[in-house]
């Protein structure tokens, strides 16, 4: 079975620094790409991230330079490293498995709460 | 970078309704256009990708179309799980931005 939990939000101070992680389960984050969408509250989807099966990346203009994506195989995890937090990245924070044929995300996991406020 | 524009933005409407939602892509996608249904307090779930293509499990009243810039969801009979918000997202080119979203509410 396909699952996907999100771990490691938390409430920060505007500056600060959180590592976001999803552990993949019933498929291997090797050879699927993987993305990152946030949800403010109240608000639409955005997304953020996605990394390719064969290691490369690309992120939305409002997170580059300050969030990187990333994967450990041996743990099957994805994670998303979030540095230079401002108030406006306050939001649910999912994971999601991408297939590679048409780029949809066909699965989710439940998402993760982060909050940035001093 | 390519703009999502999604209408309505909301739309009050009854069970066994057909409803009918669209998409509009700032630039040619091709078919590369997926849609999503969010219930409240709940991940994303795929409906419908590559525009046309109805996702495992997900109930034929809901049908895609469209290519190119402009793209279409519809439901043919509207039923009382599918109150929800729905999102158009294209996965052409990175970042694989999404439509601000509709939300289905009870008239």
């Amino acid at each position: 079975e396909v699952q996907l939990v999100e771990s490691g939000g938390g409430l920060i101070q505007p500056g600060g620094s959180l590592t976001l992680s999803c552990a993949a389960s019933g498929f291997s984050v090797r050879n699927t790409y993987m993305s990152w969408v946030r949800q403010a509250p109240g608000r639409g989807l955005e997304w953020l991230s996605v990394i390719y099966s064969a290691g490369g990346t690309h992120y939305a203009d409002s997170v580059r330079g300050r969030f990187t994506i990333s994967r450990d195989i041996s743990n099957n995890t994805l994670s998303l490293q979030m540095n230079n937090l401002r108030v406006d990245d306050t939001a649910l924070y999912y994971c999601a498995r991408d297939r590679a044929n048409w780029g949809m995300s066909d699965f989710w996991g439940q998402g993760v709460l982060v909050i940035v406020s001093s | 970078e390519t703009q999502m524009t999604q209408s309505p933005s909301s739309l009050s409407v009854s069970v066994g309704d057909r409803v009918t939602i669209t998409c509009r892509a700032s630039q040619s996608i091709s078919n590369y256009l997926n849609w999503y249904q969010q219930k409240p307090g709940k991940a994303p779930k795929l409906l419908i990708y590559a525009a046309s293509s109805l996702h495992t499990g997900v109930p034929s009243r809901f049908s895609g179309s469209g290519s190119g810039t402009d793209f279409t969801l519809a439901i043919s009979s509207l039923q009382p799980e599918d109150f929800a918000s729905y999102y158009c997202q294209q996965s052409y080119r990175a970042p694989y931005s999404f439509g601000q979203g509709t939300k289905l509410e009870i008239k």
